[in-house]
């Protein structure tokens, strides 16, 4: 069955540092994947889309990387600040409708 | 902005009591989408409209059910709820025209049932 894994230990990392985060998934070819941003008691936020044919994709200091050989992508947040601590969501997609399957999510949290 | 809103942030009932949980979108976006969130299992699919009085079963429909009958409106039923439906519950919607569309999601429910 198709499955989604992120790293289901929180991040630790501190203020400044560079935050990386994993999503590796089986069983699936997707077109698209997502990353997704959510804080405590809120709904998941978007915040980057890659396609299958793209290798990287930046969006000011959050970069996202897509292997569709590995089967894995990273996301990764520069420069991190205190107010990026979340949890970060990957997202593919899954049928029609754009119905997305969801990973469990990483938390991760910066540290001045 | 894409506003997604749901009835309530928080919800107490009783197991055996019929529960309704709202969400309305504000943007004529064609698909929505109900989940629930538990920890250490993300996000699961219950169901799933594209379009005004159309369903679509998700990953976890057993004890659910849905209603459409206005394109931004989209209703989760709980028709006995149980304690193992405790549970964040999530609404979303896409606009439905391009694959690789967002979902843009509203606050949650966190509902308890005792």
């Amino acid at each position: 069955s198709q499955k989604i894994e992120q790293n289901s230990e929180a991040l630790n990392i501190q203020e400044g540092k560079t935050a990386t985060l994993t999503c590796n998934y089986t069983n699936y070819s997707p077109a698209y994947l997502q990353w997704y941003r959510q804080d405590p008691g809120r709904g998941p936020v978007f915040l980057l889309l890659i396609r299958e044919n793209e290798k990287e994709k930046r969006k000011e200091r959050l970069k996202v990387t897509f292997d569709t050989t590995l089967k894995q992508s990273l996301f990764h947040i520069t420069a991190s600040q205190p107010a990026d601590s979340a949890t970060y969501l990957c997202a593919l997609l899954s049928g029609g409708y754009n119905k997305l399957i969801f990973g469990a999510g990483t938390r991760l949290a910066v540290h001045p | 902005d894409v506003k997604v809103t749901q009835s309530s942030r928080y919800l107490v009932k009783r197991t055996g009591e019929k529960v309704f949980l709202e969400c309305v979108q504000d943007m004529d976006h064609e698909n929505m989408f109900w989940y629930r969130q538990d920890p250490g299992l993300g996000l699961r699919l219950i169901y799933f409209s594209y379009d005004v009085k159309m369903k679509e079963k998700g990953d976890i429909p057993e004890g659910y059910s849905v209603s459409r009958e206005k394109k931004e409106r989209f209703s989760l039923i709980l028709e006995s709820a149980s304690t193992n439906q405790t549970s964040m519950y999530l609404c979303a919607s896409s606009f439905g025209q391009d694959e690789g569309e967002t979902q843009y999601f509203g606050p949650g429910t966190r509902l308890l049932v005792l």
